[in-house]
């Protein structure tokens, strides 16, 4: 059983177009990430929703849209793709319940290029 | 200075060798740590969580230490299927956020 999925595993777009990336888990967290890993190999958080409220909200541009229509869900939206977005989108799960931060399981990735 | 920071490597190590690396962090008020595995064009995973007494699971001993601000990862007779990137992973504020080092990497040669 996959635990955190991820559609579609590879994304070529060009620019100036609109995506989204998918993600679902059913380990039963109620926290969800998105995380952008560029080409230099570093991992940076975008957004968290715990039980479908943001909780993190990164200094991402606008064109960027997450959205949690319940807690096994994540979506994300990019507008008027750029050059600059070409990049592996990781999604993320963890169990937070009021606790210290736990453990996170991630997707195996998204990886999008724009030409 | 960055709130987590590793040494990028990479770290060429025989097959069988001991190898450790550290991994500094800022934050002192930090409250959780773990080192990640993450292996070329695949997804981060958790390797094991440090612990403030220090934790070994099998070959893979890790240890905190909270006077100089860093967390370490032992590897005793490392395979080949070592090699890869390791992450160190600081929870700074006890909120919702990881904040993560760039890796170490990690080459195990026969």
């Amino acid at each position: 059983d996959t635990a955190v999925s991820q559609t579609p595993k590879y994304l070529v777009t060009q620019m100036g177009n609109d995506k989204s990336i998918k993600c679902e888990q059913n380990l039963g967290h109620d926290t969800m990430y998105w995380y952008k890993q560029d080409s230099k190999k570093f991992l940076k958080i975008m957004f968290s929703y715990n039980n479908k409220e943001l909780i993190i909200n990164e200094t991402v541009p606008n064109r960027f849209s997450p959205k949690s229509p319940d807690k096994a869900h994540l979506n994300l939206h990019i507008n008027s793709l750029e050059l600059g977005d070409s990049a592996v989108y990781f999604c993320a799960s963890s169990l937070l319940a009021g606790g210290p931060v736990y453990e996170q399981y991630f997707g195996p990735g998204t990886r999008l290029t724009v030409t | 200075r960055k709130e987590v920071e590793q040494d990028p490597g990479p770290f060429n190590v025989p097959e069988g060798a001991t190898v450790a690396f550290n991994c500094t962090y800022s934050n002192s008020a930090s409250q959780s740590f773990f080192w990640y595995r993450q292996d070329c064009r695949k997804e981060p995973k958790l390797l094991m969580s440090v612990y403030s007494s220090g934790n070994e699971d099998g070959r893979f001993t890790a240890q905190l230490n909270r006077a100089s601000q860093y967390i370490s990862l032992l590897i005793r007779d490392s395979k080949l299927s070592d090699s890869a990137t390791y992450l160190c992973v600081v929870n700074p504020h006890s909120n919702y956020q990881l904040i993560w080092g760039a890796g170490t990497k990690l080459i195990i040669k026969p």
